[in-house]
């Protein structure tokens, strides 16, 4: 099996501030990782993917996120949020069927 | 290209009711999955589907849970009857073959009173 852990549930920031959310997954073999987004009232998106190769992955509005096999990490990073930025961000790992971190509450204050 | 449905987007029923939640999948996706989302926890894997057949229904909690997708196009979710463990969102995800790559549907927020 497979668990996927995001160590922080509810992020406040102000606008221009610095972005990380942090990933862990347990699984110690090879893995594809995936960050989705739900804006209010939205449906979940894919924010971006890792499948091989680079282990810097960018993704959509200017999200990127780095892939540390040795520490099992997958942490979702922006230098700048905007208050647009406003969402849940959920890590996951497909293992046979997707395995979700509890997801991140991030609010941005204008 | 359609993105993945779900009806109804809301639900409040009483506790013993019935009831049935649908999803349509992008068209061309032979895989389907069900998730559920209770309160404040992770989104948990409930079961897929591969067209008409049940791949893995590892996640369905009980037997007052069941799953269809006769024909391999949308599919049902049924709750009967309803418990009120059974409140959350209920979200459904389709992929092509071979991809990991899910698409999710805006879910449907079921209530039970």
């Amino acid at each position: 099996a497979q668990s996927v852990s995001q160590h922080n549930h509810h992020v406040i920031l102000s606008e221009a501030a610095s972005l990380e959310l942090g990933c862990n997954y347990s699984y110690g073999g090879t893995v594809n990782l995936f960050w989705y987004v739900q804006y209010p009232g939205q449906h979940l998106q894919l924010l971006l993917k890792y499948f091989s190769g680079d282990p810097l992955v960018k993704g959509i509005k200017g999200f990127e996120a780095e892939f540390i096999k040795s520490k099992f990490s997958f942490n979702l990073r922006k230098p700048s949020v905007q208050w647009s930025d406003t969402a849940e961000y959920f890590c996951a790992v497909p293992y046979n069927k997707f395995y979700f971190g509890s997801g991140t509450k991030l609010n941005v204050k204008p | 290209e359609a993105g993945v449905t779900q009806f109804p987007s809301h639900s409040v029923i009483e506790k013993g009711q019935t009831v049935t939640l649908r999803c349509d999948p992008i068209s061309g996706h032979d895989n389907l999955y069900w998730y559920r989302r209770v309160m404040g926890k992770e989104i948990k894997f409930l079961l897929h589907f591969v067209k008409e057949s049940k791949q893995d229904e590892s996640g369905m909690p009980n037997n007052r849970f069941l799953a269809e997708r006769t024909g391999g196009t949308y599919s049902t979710l049924k709750v009967q009857p309803a418990e009120l463990e059974d409140s959350g969102v209920y979200f459904c995800a389709s992929s092509r073959t071979g991809s990991d790559t899910q698409y999710f549907g805006p879910g449907t927020r079921l209530t039970v009173l």
